[in-house]
């Protein structure tokens, strides 16, 4: 059983243009979710999907944000119109509906914007 | 709102000695979880323990043990016979029925040779 992955692993891009991220979770794992990791700190939820709906969203997760998970199975995550304070590690996790609270994590995509 | 604090931004300790990492948390709900995450540096992060509010007895895994009071809303770690490869950052975590995980701001662990 392979872990969850996520792609990119580092990715830097100048403000103002669009980036996105795929995860691909613990299969049969149902739920889905994004955690954003900021220098320092403890990463903060941003948005779950159970299959392919997703059934919260943060306040952090601004318009300029958005993700999907098509078909239940990967999702990405995209972030329009960068800006500087987006930079972070954005961390996938996933896990199996009966055992919601057993998240495994993702190693994390680290976003530099410059 | 639910809230996890770690007061402890960096600990160190020799190898093979025992150090204990606090967390206190808030919460109204009578039913959810406590767990230790471990985040090598560069590394994706991994569950150390976990406790469940419901069970009295605190969880032990190997080297690693936790000090659960409920009625204080504090949760520590022990680790024992501590190893260089326990270096990392350590967050204190919360779970409930809002199907999110809350994290503290971690504690920087520093393992002395």
């Amino acid at each position: 059983d392979t872990g969850v992955s996520q792609d990119p692993r580092h990715k830097i891009t100048k403000r103002g243009q669009n980036v996105t991220f795929r995860c691909d979770p613990i299969s049969e794992h149902n739920r889905l979710y994004w955690y954003r990791q900021t220098l320092g700190q403890g990463p903060e939820f941003l948005t779950y999907f159970q299959n392919e709906a997703q059934l919260e969203k943060s306040r952090l997760l601004s318009d300029r944000f958005s993700a999907e998970r098509p078909k239940g199975s990967f999702s990405t995550l995209e972030i329009q119109r960068t800006e500087q304070g987006d930079s972070a590690m954005y961390l996938c996790a996933s896990s199996l509906g009966r055992r919601v609270y057993e998240q495994y994590f993702g190693p994390g995509t680290r976003l530099t914007v410059t | 709102a639910q809230t996890v604090t770690q007061s402890q931004p960096e600990m160190s300790v020799q190898e093979a000695e025992t150090v204990t990492l606090s967390c206190t948390y808030d919460t109204s709900e009578s039913d959810y979880y406590l767990f230790w995450y471990k985040q090598p540096p560069s590394r994706q992060m991994i569950l150390v323990i976990r406790q469940e509010a419901y069970k009295q007895q605190n969880a032990t895994e190997n080297r690693f043990s936790v000090n659960f009071q409920k009625a204080a809303k504090s949760f520590s770690l022990k680790i024992s016979d501590s190893q260089l490869g326990d270096a990392a950052m350590y967050f204190c975590a919360y779970f409930a029925r809002d199907d999110k995980i809350i994290f503290g701001k971690g504690t920087r662990l520093h393992i002395l040779p």
